[in-house]
């Protein structure tokens, strides 16, 4: 087991570009999530799927963040355009189906945008 | 979503066990305890879970009170390596978890 594969693990950026940061979840698990993680505001859920469609979207910051999960192995996380405070750590976790299942995390992107 | 409490900060002997504590008096009936940990730039790693019964693995124990208003994590060893921020979760089954400031363990050699 792989775990959960996040890419790329770093990114620097300028503002105003687009950005998209990519996630693999653990094989056969149903629940994925995005998180983003900085100094002032801790970790943030951004949105969570499951069987691949959004059912809360309540923690995106705004219109300029988008997510997408395309098929059971594959999600996106889009910025654009994106800004000096979107700069922090963005964590995709995963959870099988199964009741109170803990959700496991990757090791994050780091993303900075100058 | 129940709200947890939990110390800013704790320093713990190298070798000696580590009690984290956590306050969730509004937890429901339908909601587990869920321990998480970070090491500093590293993702959110697992640690256990329990819904009414204590719990134990290779990890950690889970002490949950009957009223299950608090609960205690155990690290019944502590190594350097144990040097993490906490966070204590109530979670409804499947649902959100989300994140509060978290326990800040120290662990000194």
């Amino acid at each position: 087991d792989a775990g959960v594969i996040q890419s790329p693990r770093h990114e620097v950026t300028e503002m105003g570009q687009e950005v998209t940061l990519r996630c693999k979840p653990i094989s056969g698990h149903d629940y994925l999530f995005w998180y983003r993680q900085t100094m002032m505001r801790g970790l943030e859920l951004l949105i969570y799927f499951n069987n691949n469609v959004p059912i809360d979207d309540s923690g995106m910051p705004e219109d300029r963040f988008s997510a997408k999960m395309p098929n059971a192995s594959f999600s996106t996380l889009k910025i654009q355009p994106s800004e000096p405070r979107d700069s922090a750590v963005y964590f995709c976790a995963s959870s099988p189906r199964r009741d109170s299942s803990p959700l496991h995390f990757g090791n994050g992107t780091r993303l900075t945008v100058t | 979503d129940a709200k947890t409490t939990q110390p800013t900060s704790m320093d713990c002997a190298e070798g000696r066990a580590a009690n984290l504590p956590c306050n969730h008096s509004t937890i429901s009936g339908n909601e587990y305890v869920y321990w998480y940990r970070q090491i500093h730039s590293q993702g959110p790693q697992y640690i256990i879970h329990g819904l009414k019964n204590n719990e134990t693995n290779e990890m950690a124990s889970l002490i949950i009170t009957e009223d299950r208003k608090s609960s205690t994590l155990i690290l019944p060893h502590a190594t350097l390596r144990d040097t993490a921020v906490y966070y204590c979760i109530v979670r409804p089954n499947t649902g959100k978890l989300i994140f509060g400031q978290g326990t800040t363990l120290q662990v000194k050699p």
